[in-house]
């Protein structure tokens, strides 16, 4: 079974701090994708990662993938109350041709104003 | 419109009952996934369909779950004699194509609570 374990699972920060929330995983994954979730709704992708040594800007936010693909981070930059919800990372495995995704437990970030 | 549909958004229903979640994903898209997530927590694959075939069942819990896809569009999740360690969330998904870089459409998910 391949796992991703992510951490914090919780942040509760101020706005305009910084943050950054990792995904760590024993296995190589071909691919990760990171997630925003809100209460009632369905995850919504905000960025793919495939090579080793990515790094993938958001506006505020910057995704890199590690250099083994086993591990992933996600940064914000000062961060806003609009930031606030569910950051899901999600491993693609068995190459290109197969699409299943193991996720992470997440994390929940709160922005205070 | 234009998204991943699902039905019913919520369902309460009493312990040994079957109960049918729904699932119409975005026109022309192959692959669709199925996954429950509990409370505040990640997501856990059940299953998975590339056109009406399941290459991937793996995730199911038990023979009480299964799963359907006609057509290649509409797909059905069938509990049958819930229990309460059902209630969750299941969340659906498609992606044009099958594979690890395609990125996932999901629905807003059906909330299922077991009496």
């Amino acid at each position: 079974t391949q796992l991703l374990e992510q951490s914090p699972q919780f942040l509760s920060i101020q706005e305009g701090e910084n943050l950054t929330v990792y995904c760590n995983s024993s296995s190589v994954f071909s691919s990760l994708q990171w997630y925003r979730q809100e209460p009632g709704e369905g995850p919504v992708l905000l960025v793919t990662v495939v090579t080793g040594g990515e790094v993938k800007k958001l506006k505020r936010l910057t995704f890199q993938f590690g250099d083994a693909r086993k591990d992933s981070s996600l940064h914000i930059t000062a961060a806003q109350p609009g930031d606030t919800g569910l950051y899901l990372c999600a491993g693609a495995t068995g190459g290109t041709s197969y699409g299943k995704l193991t996720f992470g437990q997440g994390t929940i970030l709160t922005v205070h104003p | 419109g234009a998204g991943v549909s699902q039905s019913p958004s919520n369902k309460v229903t009493e312990k040994g009952k079957d109960v049918e979640l729904r699932c119409d994903p975005i026109s022309g898209h192959t692959a669709l996934y199925w996954y429950r997530q509990s409370l505040g927590q990640g997501l856990e694959f059940l299953i998975y369909f590339q056109g009406n075939s399941a290459p991937d069942k793996s995730g199911l819990p038990s023979d009480r779950f299964s799963a359907e896809r006609t057509g290649g569009s509409v797909s059905t999740l069938t509990i049958q004699r819930t229990q309460q360690e059902d209630s969750a969330v299941y969340l659906c998904a498609s992606s044009l194509f099958q594979g690890g870089n395609q990125p996932q459409h999901f629905g807003d998910g059906t909330r299922l609570s077991i009496l």
